[in-house]
């Protein structure tokens, strides 16, 4: 147990849906990261944040938002979902220190759109 | 740009060693790290590199050589349990410290 919690684990959806996926890091973690992980493939860094503040973008679709709350959990929002949303999504947390910077990977949400 | 190549696939036998490479292009590298993914789980953190050199971890190491922007995960005494996805990614300074994976190798343990 890595001590970073997602919910939900599984979710269903239709095209065109929006979806909220909920991110709490490990206790004293002030960085959160997204990851798009699609079937058989690599991780895809979506978005990074640290203490509230976005610090880093990647390849994120504009359908595709986050924030990152005062009691530091995060939230990733996908709207107008297409089939090709399906995936793992991954939040990450990390005390993005100057020797501290691994990342512990929570378990995972699994959007299934149909 | 940004990128990292790794072998897609690597094949071994229980109790051998084996070694995974990784190449990295950033546009201001700030550190090499290696994960484990077992199938439908989570990635775990094996090891870290900011300087060049070997790290050390029980059965794993990881070296680094920022001159050659090349670094590799050694697995001595192979275990079934080893199979899994290895992937290595790299924290770049370039648009903010993004931190960007490779596509993963996937190591098989033979018995």
């Amino acid at each position: 147990d890595s001590g970073v919690t997602q919910t939900p684990k599984h979710l269903i959806t239709a095209t065109g849906q929006r979806v909220t996926l909920r991110c709490s890091p490990r206790s004293g973690d002030l960085s959160v990261y997204w990851y798009q992980q699609s079937l058989d493939q690599g991780l895809q860094f979506l978005i990074h944040y640290y203490n509230g503040e976005e610090r880093a973008k990647g390849n994120i679709l504009e359908r595709f938002s986050a924030q990152q709350f005062p009691d530091l959990h995060s939230e990733l929002n996908l709207s107008s979902l297409e089939l090709g949303d399906s995936a793992l999504y991954f939040c990450a947390s990390s005390q993005d220190t100057l020797s501290r910077k691994t990342q512990y990977f929570g378990p995972g949400t699994r959007l299934l759109v149909l | 740009g940004q990128s990292l190549e790794q072998p897609s696939e690597v094949t071994a036998v229980e109790g051998a060693i084996v070694q995974i490479n990784c190449t990295y292009q950033t546009s201001g590298f700030y550190g090499l790290s290696w994960y484990q993914q077992h199938d439908g789980g989570a990635p775990t953190f094996l090891s870290y590199n900011a300087l060049d050199g070997l790290e050390e971890t029980g059965r794993f190491s990881s070296f680094l050589s920022r001159s050659d922007s090349y670094g590799y995960l050694l697995l001595q005494e192979l275990q079934m349990k080893d199979s899994a996805s290895y992937f290595c990614a790299v924290r770049d300074r370039g648009g903010g410290f993004k931190t960007i994976f490779g596509a993963g190798t996937r190591l098989f343990v033979k018995a």
